[in-house]
């Protein structure tokens, strides 16, 4: 079974600065999907960034993007220019393409990591 | 607009009562699950549906029980609910193996005393 595990439970940056929040996972698999969520008060799970496990390049959306390190099994999120808006819970998670995978293409989630943003 | 709803979006209940907190989508996703989100836990699977009567456990399925009749449609019923079901679930949909992304439904917080 796959594992995800995000080591931070809690961070801190100061506005408009920079902050990457880990996260790693195990797997057989080599083709899969990893995603990270973001959580806000409203408790609305919203798609950050996604990322296909073939593609060698890093995802990027606007001010988030990933470094993905297929071989070390890591898919850290890179915040820039943080904003007070970006204060969350993040979620780290996997999913199988292959549809045999946990759930049968359901997400397995990390534990969050709760992003504190300092005016 | 597509999306997923869940109703209702908060519930306080007493251990034993069943209830039915109801998910649906409009956007012909075969793929749906309810997710469980507790502190410091993240969020795991209950059940999953591949398609219309088609149903499985997921991670954490105790306690619990789903239907499939129509595609839309996915309720999440708890029999006999106790304090430890106390918790915030989530319904997601997706295309299946076709569709990457799991849309989610905004929460049910449910209390059980």
């Amino acid at each position: 079974a796959q594992t995800v595990t995000q080591s931070q439970p809690e961070m801190s940056v100061q506005e408009a600065e920079t902050v990457t929040l880990s996260c790693t996972y195990d797997t057989s698999e080599s083709d899969y999907y990893l995603f990270w969520y973001k959580q806000p008060p409203s408790r609305q799970m919203i798609l950050v960034i996604r990322q296909e496990a073939y593609k060698q390049q890093n995802a990027t959306e606007n001010r988030f993007s990933v470094n993905f390190q297929k071989a070390a099994k890591s898919f850290s999120l890179k915040i820039s220019d943080s904003q007070l808006g970006d204060a969350a819970m993040y979620f780290c998670a996997y999913r199988s393409a292959t549809g045999t995978g946990g759930g049968a293409d359901g997400l397995t989630f990390g534990k969050g990591t709760h992003l504190i943003i300092q005016p | 607009e597509a999306q997923v709803t869940q109703n209702p979006r908060y519930l306080i209940t007493v251990t034993g009562k069943k209830l039915t907190v109801t998910c649906s989508q409009n956007m012909n996703h075969e793929y749906m699950s309810w997710y469980r989100q507790d502190p410091g836990l993240g969020l795991r699977q209950i059940y999953y549906s591949m398609n219309v009567e088609v149903t499985d456990k997921g991670d954490v399925p105790e306690g619990y029980k789903v239907s499939r009749k129509e595609k839309r449609n996915f309720p999440l019923i708890l029999e006999s609910p106790s304090p430890n079901q106390t918790s915030l679930y989530f319904c997601a949909s997706s295309l299946g193996l076709a569709g990457v992304e799991q849309y989610f439904g905004p929460g049910t917080r449910l209390t059980v005393t």
